[in-house]
């Protein structure tokens, strides 16, 4: 079945330990998102990717990057994880070019720092 | 930055029971979605509702759209313990784009 990859489920890192997370999508959507979750939150978009045109949202930590190398991959790094970085990651794709669309997501990767 | 307020936060009922909860956003927009979420889990697609539209359903879905008063309803008929989890609203358009923006979403409890 087409679908959102997210691995791994769950992350621990040490505080200021950089992480990477990945996502791997099997349906060819042209636009990949990374959310960042906390407890009992909505989900806050962190950043997505237009094909290979990245957008950063206004308020997304310069400690949060991303790479996209090819259509069915996109990761996210935090580069020196704090305490408050502690939360669920999740990646969502979207295909088709118009605002009608439903957003497909994975099923998370809850990270812990120590 | 979250648009929408839903209400009520937290929600329990007793399976076969009707679930009811709302939406308000801010902006103008082109399209509104419901997704619901399991514990530690993946957000999933329930329906979307365009803004030329008042009411939709799918399944024991109902969503009702009210763009003059910025207010949307989910209703879930008949409900069943699978259907316990947490509900989120959100707003496609105005000045977010296409981008997704939530609403704080609604846990639902039903008890077997």
């Amino acid at each position: 079945d087409a679908m959102v990859i997210q691995n791994p489920r769950y992350q621990v890192t040490q505080f200021g330990k950089p992480v990477t997370l990945s996502c791997s999508q099997t349906l060819n959507h042209n636009v990949m998102y990374w959310y960042q979750q906390k407890s009992s939150q909505a989900p806050k978009l962190l950043f997505h990717y237009y094909d290979k045109d990245f957008n950063n949202e206004a308020d997304t930590p310069d400690n949060f990057q991303s790479r996209r190398p090819n259509t069915s991959f996109c990761f996210l790094d935090i580069r020196s994880p704090g305490l408050g970085d502690a939360a669920m990651y999740l990646c969502a794709t979207r295909g088709g070019s118009g605002s009608l669309n439903e957003q497909f997501f994975g099923p998370g990767t809850r990270l812990t720092v120590l | 930055s979250q648009q929408g307020e839903e209400d009520p936060q937290a929600l329990s009922i007793q399976e076969g029971e009707n679930a009811t909860m709302n939406c308000s956003y801010k902006t103008s927009i082109n399209n509104l979605q419901w997704y619901r979420q399991n514990s530690g889990r993946g957000l999933v697609h329930l329906i979307l509702i365009r803004s030329n539209e008042r009411e939709k359903h799918s399944g024991r879905l109902r969503v009702t759209l009210d763009t003059s008063k910025k207010s949307s309803s989910l209703l879930i008929t008949a409900s069943r313990a699978a259907d316990t989890a947490s509900y989120f609203c959100a707003t496609v358009g105005g000045a977010a784009g296409n981008k997704l923006t939530f609403g704080g979403g609604t846990r639902v409890l039903v008890k077997p």
